[in-house]
């Protein structure tokens, strides 16, 4: 089975500062996805990485894919209390996801 | 924006009852999928479901499990008989093609008693 393994598992950070969270993978995939979750909430699509070398930006997050190494990083530039949330990596194996264990993020003002 | 719509949003059963889960998935999709998040743990694959058929389904989809498409609009994924560790956040999901990102429901959260 792939195993998808996320760090950290919880980040609490300053309004204003930078950070990544990691995802690494055990097995050959080029299809990757960020989502976020709110509490209680459904999943919200933010990535789709689908080659090696794939970057991606929207607002102060931008995402990033290296297939040889497997891993993608999250890269949270200047975060706002907005950004707190989970934040899961999927790695696609044929016609299912496997997920990360999440990242909750909680942004201090 | 077109939507995953899921009903009810939350459900209590006793434990043995049957359920039935209601999805309706993003009009000119063709794949759809139902994963689950049991409380504060991570998203879980079940099963995906393409051209009338179930194409994957993982080791907790069992024997208890069932989905169906029975029109052209709903999906659905019945679990027979409900055991407490069926209490879990049941999400849809539907993508256009394979290499897209799903679109997820809001999601049912289902209470086994």
């Amino acid at each position: 089975e792939l195993k998808v393994e996320q760090n950290p598992l919880f980040l609490s950070m300053q309004e204003g500062k930078n950070y990544t969270i990691y995802c690494n993978y055990s097995t050959t995939s080029d299809r990757l996805y960020w989502y976020r979750q709110d509490p209680g909430k459904s999943l919200e699509s933010l990535f789709v990485l689908l080659s090696n070398g794939a970057v991606k930006q929207e607002g102060r997050l931008m995402a990033s894919l290296d297939t040889k190494a497997r891993l993608s990083t999250l890269h949270i530039t200047a975060a706002v209390h907005d950004l707190s949330a989970t934040y899961f990596c999927a790695v696609a194996d044929g016609n299912q996801f496997y997920f990360g264990t999440g990242t909750s993020l909680t942004v201090i003002p | 924006e077109p939507e995953v719509t899921q009903t009810p949003s939350h459900q209590v059963t006793q434990m043995g009852q049957e359920v039935i889960l209601r999805c309706v998935p993003i009009s000119n999709h063709l794949y759809f999928y139902w994963y689950r998040q049991i409380l504060g743990q991570k998203v879980e694959f079940l099963v995906s479901f393409y051209n009338n058929e179930i194409s994957e389904k993982s080791e907790i989809f069992d024997d208890q499990f069932s989905v169906e498409r029975p029109d052209g609009s709903n999906f659905t994924l019945k679990i027979r008989s409900t055991k407490l560790e069926d209490s879990a956040m049941y999400f849809c999901a539907s993508s256009a093609e394979l290499n897209y990102g799903y679109t997820f429901g809001s999601g049912t959260r289902l209470t086994v008693v």
